[in-house]
């Protein structure tokens, strides 16, 4: 059964530090994974998404890359800003029949 | 041009009453999924279907009902609501079973 943790479960840097968030999952047999952030309150907004034949994907500040066979996932943010304060959560995809999220790293970014 | 919509936002009952929880995706999506949010933030799929048709079912008590009319409503129906029912659910939508997923604002399900 797969299983998704993230490390560190918190985290807060000063404003303009760039960071790496990390996931890591139990069963190398993946379809992709996808990074979303979670304000409170709220839903989840999708950063990005890498299949599983992909080594990284980027999407401005944010760069994502993909080691299946360590079963490992880091999430890079550039120059944090204030605006970046969230949960962000993995969730690995087995083979299109379900997803595992991650319990989340909680990110504050200090201005 | 919300994408993915759910009503209620809030839902406050008692226990022992039945509740339903509606989603409406406007992307065109095929498929569509609903995930329990527990205190601890965990979140866990619960249902997921593919034109209409279930494809997945969690060890989810069988209290919990999807109902998928057509492809972009998915609604949960709750009977029997227990306190340990109490949490936010969201539902989601991709364009096919395994893609990128978009998520709703979430129902936050208070049992008392």
């Amino acid at each position: 059964k797969q299983e998704v943790t993230q490390i560190p479960a918190a985290l807060s840097v000063p404003e303009g530090e760039n960071l790496v968030l990390n996931c890591s999952f139990t069963d190398s047999a993946i379809y992709n994974l996808q990074w979303f952030r979670q304000d409170p309150g709220k839903g989840l907004t999708s950063l990005l998404l890498i299949q599983s034949s992909q080594r990284e994907q980027t999407s401005g500040r944010l760069n994502a890359s993909l080691d299946k066979s360590s079963g490992r996932s880091t999430l890079y943010i550039a120059a944090s800003q204030p605006g970046d304060s969230a949960t962000y959560l993995c969730a690995v995809n087995d083979y299109g029949q379900n997803f595992v999220f991650g319990p989340g790293t909680r990110l504050s970014v200090l201005p | 041009d919300t994408a993915v919509s759910q009503t209620p936002k809030y839902l406050v009952t008692q226990m022992g009453n039945d509740k339903s929880i509606k989603c409406e995706q406007n992307l065109g999506h095929d498929t569509m999924y609903w995930y329990k949010q527990d205190s601890k933030k965990f979140l866990k799929i619960m249902f997921s279907y593919n034109n209409k048709e279930l494809i997945i079912n969690e060890t989810v008590p069988n209290r919990f009902s999807p109902k998928s009319p057509d492809k972009a409503h998915l609604n949960l129906h709750i009977n029997s609501l227990e306190l340990g029912d109490s949490a936010v659910y969201f539902c989601a939508s991709s364009p096919r079973i395994g893609s990128e997923q978009y998520f709703g604002p979430g129902t936050r399900l208070t049992v008392t």
